[in-house]
Parts: C-alpha cells; sequence; structure tokens
C-alpha cells in the first residue's frame, strides 16, 4: 500500500529532551515536507526537501531541524523542544505538485 | 508569495442541504488548487485537485470544487450533506514552479440531522 509512514503517532517529552520524529514514504517520491498544525492557524510548512540532500526552509523552521540523506526518510528532529512546540506534526511527499501531496497520519507532540 | 483565506472557521448546515465552503486565494502565478479533508484523530485525505485543466473539478464524496479567476475563488460545494461530511476542511494553493504547499486555517463543518 502507497503511505505515508510516520512514527511516533503520540510522544510527551519534557523540555530540552532532544527528539526525532520519523518520516518514511515508500512511493519514490522525490519532493516531502513537514507541517504543524495548531488550532485556528491551520498547516505551516517547517522544512521541506526536494530531493535527496536537498533541504530549504518553510515558514516556521525556527527550531527544528531536518535530513535527507535517503530518497524515502525524511526525519524531524528538535535538538531542544519546548512548549511552544507542542503541535499536531504531519509529514507528506509528492511525486509532482500537480499530483497533490500525500500525507501521513500525524505526530502529536506534547512538551511539558 | 502565496496566501489562502477560508471565509468562515465554523459553519453549519442541516442534513441534506448544500454544503458551500469559501476559498480565495493568491498566487503572482497560474496555480495548482487543493481541497482536504479531515476527520477526527486522522491525516489529511486529498478530496479535489485543479491543475488548470477544467475549472469545475469533481471529487471525491460528492463534492466539486469552481476555479474562478476572475474572482481569485475556488469554492467548495456538494449539493446535499451527509450526517459523514462532519470534518474539517483544507483550501490549499501551491504556484506554479514552486513545491511549497500553503494552506488556509480551515473549515470546520457541522452537519444537524
Amino acid at each position: 500500500e502507497a503511505q505515508v509512514t510516520q512514527n511516533p503517532r503520540y510522544l510527551i517529552t519534557v523540555t530540552g529532551k532532544k527528539l526525532t520524529v520519523t518520516c518514511s514514504q515508500n512511493m519514490n517520491h522525490e519532493y516531502m515536507s513537514w507541517y504543524r498544525q495548531d488550532p485556528g492557524l491551520g498547516l505551516r510548512q517547517i522544512y521541506y526537501s526536494m530531493n535527496v540532500e536537498v533541504t530549504d526552509k518553510g515558514d516556521v523552521p525556527e527550531g527544528y531541524k531536518v535530513s535527507r540523506k535517503e530518497k524515502r526518510n525524511f526525519p524531524l528532529i528538535l535538538e531542544s523542544p519546548s512548549p511552544n512546540q507542542t503541535s499536531l506534526y504531519f509529514c507528506a511527499s509528492s511525486i509532482h505538485r500537480g499530483r497533490g501531496y500525500t500525507f501521513g497520519s500525524g505526530t502529536r507532540l506534547t512538551v511539558v | 508569495a502565496q496566501s489562502v483565506t477560508q471565509l468562515g472557521s465554523h459553519v453549519s448546515v442541516s442534513e441534506g442541504a448544500l454544503v458551500l465552503l469559501r476559498c480565495n486565494y493568491s498566487s503572482s502565478v497560474p496555480p495548482y488548487l487543493f481541497w482536504y479533508v479531515q476527520y477526527p484523530n486522522q491525516g489529511l485525505q486529498l478530496l479535489l485537485k485543479y491543475t488548470s485543466a477544467a475549472t469545475l473539478v469533481k471529487g471525491i464524496n460528492g463534492f466539486e470544487a469552481e476555479f474562478k479567476k476572475s474572482e481569485t475563488s475556488f469554492h467548495l460545494t456538494k449539493p446535499s450533506a451527509h450526517m459523514s461530511d462532519a470534518a474539517e476542511y483544507f483550501c490549499a494553493v501551491s504556484g506554479a514552479g514552486s513545491y511549497q504547499l500553503t494552506f488556509g486555517k480551515g473549515t470546520k463543518l457541522s452537519v444537524i440531522p
């Protein structure tokens, strides 16, 4: 089944403890992206990647890092999480911008 | 820069009534436009997309949307609402030459029995 897989689905952590949210797609898509969803704000792009080793900032990149060492994987790294990063995170991939984007099921992160 | 405005953060309709969710966009180049639906505790599912072919686009679950360049609009409609349509709906735009997908803030649709 073609899909984008995120792990974990739920995560509660403490301020300052480094964490990684994994994202993997099995559709050979070149483009991948991370979004955060907050009530009343919709989805905002954090980072995106056009291909292996090619990444760029989205609208809200502060406090996040990404890497794209393999085409299928695009992990999101929070080096020192803070409570304002409590949010619902989505990974997405696409083969072409006109074809739409396939989203993962989301990761609900709580930083206390 | 591109942006999306969805009018109405909450819309309530009676079961069987017309659903109309409004979306206006700004883009300096002809855009790709999308509607996504999000059911509670789930990810986003693509409802339909406009990619410069027909201006009236049909999607899944009986939804359709019409691209009107002169009004920079891409409103989502469904002739008769079902209880199962209750969800949050997001309009999104991607400008030609860019993979950046910009979302509206979403419209939560409630269907009253």
